[in-house]
């Protein structure tokens, strides 16, 4: 199993630009989810998944949008890039929703500057 | 808000046991209590987690007092690729794994 895969690894956009993060994994995991983590910060989760069709917001969803239309796919999409969306961004998955279950795999990152 | 207190950085010397604590006084009867870490800018990593009884594996064990309010994450012998910011995370058992991290502890091992 490959686990959870970012694309790409690092990003650069401008003021404004949109663009979408990807977040695949090959686990058959039904829980999905996005966090970003500014510099010296904890991580902070921005949507979740709990199957396909079924998203909801997390504690910071502003100016982010996703979707879950397969089990393996969640992108995250930046509708207007802003120098505040500066940061590395996580995906997860884990086979359960429910967290005492099981345990959040975590891909690699992509580490997103905005200008 | 993370639900838990942790010291922002510890020492430990090569070879020994790691002890980080975690305090989590406002703890409810159906609360979990999980440990995750993340080695420099990876994606944090799954240790462990319980309820209310010790817990071990193959990584760490997990020591949870009585009265639940504290906790202390055990590496039994600490090598310098343990090195990394440990997050003690509190959260509802049957809840959706939405986790919630604080700043947690940079343990830095030393040779």
């Amino acid at each position: 199993n490959a686990g959870v895969t970012q694309t790409p690894k690092f990003q650069v956009l401008k003021t404004g630009q949109s663009m979408t993060l990807q977040c695949a994994q090959d686990m058959n995991h039904e829980y999905m989810s996005w966090y970003r983590q500014d510099p010296g910060m904890g991580l902070r989760l921005i949507h979740y998944s709990v199957g396909a069709g079924i998203t909801d917001q997390g504690e910071v969803p502003n100016g982010y949008n996703v979707s879950r239309s397969t089990t393996e796919d969640f992108p995250l999409r930046l509708l207007s890039a802003a120098p505040s969306q500066t940061s590395v961004y996580f995906c997860a998955s884990s086979y359960s929703r429910v967290a005492s279950i099981d345990e959040q795999y975590f891909g690699p990152g992509t580490r997103l500057t905005v200008t | 808000d993370a639900k838990t207190t942790q010291p922002p950085s510890m020492d430990c010397a090569e070879g020994r046991a790691a002890n980080l604590p975690c305090n989590h006084s406002t703890i409810s009867g159906n609360e979990y209590v999980y440990w995750y870490r993340q080695i420099h800018s990876q994606g944090p990593q799954y240790i462990i987690h319980g309820l209310k009884n010790n817990e071990t594996n193959e990584m760490a064990s997990l020591i949870i007092t009585e009265d639940r309010k504290s906790s202390t994450l055990i590496l039994p012998h600490a090598t310098l690729r343990d090195t990394a910011v440990y997050y003690c995370i509190v959260e509802y058992g049957g809840a959706t794994n939405k986790l919630i991290f604080g700043t947690g502890t940079l343990l830095a091992v030393q040779p």
